[in-house]
């Protein structure tokens, strides 16, 4: 069955980057996009960006400038990065899958950003 | 960016009742192609958003018949007909129509 789990590290400090693992199964990363959300106590649910089933990506304006987001295929994981963080980017990130729609969500990880 | 802007729900519904959750765009989410790209989730306490329904009216897999999406190009309505414990949560719209995708600030739901 479809499987989205992200892993990462926790707590941060701030100015430092982020790094979140989503590993899936049940699917193939070449067949669909994949997504990453973000749920702040400030902003509630923001889509962050994708990747798509072919490779490219595609980020919102909000954290272009910081993020990246990319993959490994051989893995089934998909990778989030974001530099410069901030306390306000505390929060819970999901990776999940699809193109218009979110079909399956990962359980999401808790990100806190503190000194 | 697409604001979309959501109701509130006069908690707690009685069970049994039915509820309307509304979501408002600042921007028609009618495409040309005929179809609203507008889609609605569940955010269960301590989970994962779940998606119940997309292009504004299709129910998604397994979700039940209770509810129902509606709506014109830039109002929305999901109705619970009748709702049930399991129900609890809070609900949220998003468009499609435009990148950045975007959500509303959620509904909660609380039965009696």
């Amino acid at each position: 069955q479809v499987q989205l789990k992200e892993t990462g590290p926790g707590l941060v400090q701030p100015t430092q980057t982020l790094s979140i693992t989503c590993t899936v199964s049940g699917f193939s990363l070449t067949s669909y996009y994949m997504q990453w959300v973000r749920q702040t106590p400030g902003k509630g649910l923001e889509w962050m960006g994708f990747i798509r089933s072919g490779g490219s990506t595609e980020y919102n304006s909000e954290f272009k400038s910081r993020l990246s987001i990319s993959r490994d295929t051989s893995k089934n994981q998909v990778f989030l990065k974001m530099n410069s963080l901030k306390t306000e980017d505390t929060g819970v990130y999901y990776c999940a899958r699809g193109t218009t729609l979110f079909d399956y969500w990962g359980q999401g990880v808790m990100v806190t950003v503190s000194s | 960016d697409i604001v979309m802007t959501q109701g509130a729900l006069p908690n707690p519904v009685p069970s049994g009742e039915s509820a309307s959750i509304t979501c408002q765009s600042s921007k028609s989410l009618l495409h040309s192609n005929g179809k609203t790209y507008l889609n609605w989730y569940l955010q269960r306490p301590g989970q994962s958003p779940q998606l119940l329904i997309y292009w504004m009216s299709t129910r998604a897999s397994g979700v039940s018949d209770r509810f129902s999406g509606s709506g014109s190009g830039t109002d929305f309505t999901l109705k619970i007909s009748s709702v049930e414990a399991e129900d609890v949560g809070v609900y949220y719209c998003q468009q499609f129509l435009e990148y950045p995708l975007t959500f509303g600030s959620g509904t909660k739901l609380e039965i009696k």
